[in-house]
């Protein structure tokens, strides 16, 4: 089993809607979970920083973490073209020497 | 938010040639750099682990002569791919860790590798 899961997709969403992604992991240990943004031929964008469980809200983006069901979510609002990209979420914890663990990303286009 | 720059952005060069990669922290420093290798449409997968003034932590299948690691100050990181091959051909990106707990790493732009 993978540590993180994430649907690769494509989604494929129109403009003005509300995405959602989605990772899940095993490993109860996590504390530090993140959401990166990745532009085709582009290095990963930090876009969300979580520590523990809770929601977290940042302009259009909104991301939340459910340790008890460890599963994390990241939620677009009113979604954009230049949303289109792929969306990876990571975490890490400190007793695994802080290496980050990282979902397979998915791949996201906003249709105008 | 912190920068890390990485260069060149782009590079080619001939088969049996050793590359230099540049990773480096702009407005912070980094006591840990990672290296990652990305191929087309998947995730990135972790080289190793730099640590400033010591060796390289390197995972699992990754050839540590192949792919020569220096973290000579705290915010530097150099990834050398000696010996290049077309095999070795892929995009490599370094994150510089800002704080100590595994809060978070911060992406460069990444370097794209073509060996011919």
């Amino acid at each position: 089993q993978k540590e993180v899961e994430q649907d690769p997709g494509p989604l494929s969403v129109p403009e003005g809607a509300i995405v959602s992604l989605n990772c899940t992991y095993s490993n109860s240990a996590f504390q530090y979970f993140m959401w990166y943004r990745q532009y085709s031929r582009k290095g990963p964008e930090l876009l969300m920083y979580t520590y523990s469980s809770g929601n977290k809200e940042d302009g259009r983006f909104t991301a939340q973490v459910d340790k008890s069901s460890k599963y994390i979510s990241l939620f677009i609002r009113d979604s954009q073209p230049s949303d289109s990209a792929t969306y990876l979420c990571a975490m890490s914890a400190v007793n695994t020497g802080n290496q980050f663990y990282f979902g397979t990303g998915t791949s996201l286009t906003v249709i105008p | 938010g912190a920068v890390v720059s990485q260069h060149p952005s782009r590079v080619i060069c001939k088969s049996g040639t050793s590359v230099k990669i540049e990773c480096r922290s702009l407005d912070f420093q980094a006591t840990t750099m990672f290296w990652y290798r990305q191929f087309p449409k998947q995730s990135l997968m972790l080289m190793a682990t730099s640590n400033e003034g010591s060796k390289a932590t390197y995972e699992q299948g990754v050839e540590k002569d192949k792919f020569l690691i220096n973290h000579a100050s705290l915010t530097l990181s150099t990834l050398t791919v000696t010996s290049a091959h077309p095999e070795d051909s892929s995009f490599y990106i370094c994150s510089a860790e800002q704080g100590s707990g595994g809060e978070t790493q911060y992406f460069g732009p990444g370097t794209r590798l073509l060996v011919l």
